[in-house]
């Protein structure tokens, strides 16, 4: 079965720029997008069909899919960036999550 | 604005069934496919159910096939979960969420603040 692997933690120093993958078996002939998640909030969008980013969301954050790679990039890292991170792709008709990704800034 | 707001989390005991809604507006409702979302304590998102806008068609994850049922009432703008057979693992905080697009293209994009199910004897 189809299924999408993120790395378990990712950190970063203020400033500078951090890279979360998602891995899935030919991700690129899907279209992944990328959820931020702060603890007790509920999941906000902030990258979808691969490398769109809804407004209101600061133009640091960027993606891109290749091949089995999709990749969440955040560029001049904030603190108020410090979250887990989600990416999520469809598989026929359901959905998959990856199990998430843990961004420390620090 | 967009709002969704779920209701009816509780304790229950294994085995047991319990009811969740999620009252949206700010939308035109019955145009869009909803969701479930769950995430266990500590745990990541999973995905739990999908049900089309006119209710015609749904889809579910393999964990709960056949003990949850999703289902909508268009002229209320609620969606409902049902959910029977529960089990531990059951326990989560529950979302609804709207989809946007359709297709491979959709993604979430909003959800509500979710409802907590504890899954316990």
């Amino acid at each position: 079965s189809f299924e999408l692997t993120q790395p378990p933690s990712v950190s970063v120093s203020p400033g500078q720029t951090a890279s979360i993958t998602c891995s899935g078996d030919k991700l690129g002939n899907k279209y992944a997008c990328w959820y931020q998640q702060k603890p007790g909030q509920s999941p906000v969008v902030v990258i979808y069909q691969d490398s769109k980013r809804p407004s209101g969301i600061p133009e640091r954050f960027s993606g891109s899919n290749s091949g089995n790679t999709a990749t969440l990039t955040i560029s001049g890292t904030q603190t108020m960036d410090e979250a887990d991170y989600y990416c999520q792709a469809w598989d026929s008709s359901t959905v998959l999550f990856g199990g998430g990704t843990k961004l420390t800034v620090l | 604005e967009v709002q969704l707001l779920e209701s009816g989390g509780t304790l229950v005991q294994p085995g047991g069934s319990l009811r969740l809604s999620c009252a949206a507006s700010g939308f035109t409702f019955s145009t869009y496919v909803m969701n479930w979302v769950r995430q266990a304590p500590g745990k990541g998102l999973e995905w739990v159910s999908l049900i089309s806008g006119s209710g015609g068609s749904t889809h579910y994850a393999d964990s709960v096939k056949g003990r949850f049922t999703i289902s909508r009432d268009n002229t209320r703008n609620t969606l409902y979960l049902q959910m029977n057979s529960l089990r531990a693992e059951d326990t989560a905080v529950y979302y609804c969420a709207k989809t946007s697009g359709g297709g491979s293209y959709a993604y979430f994009d909003y959800w509500g603040q979710g409802t907590l199910v504890t899954v316990s004897s």
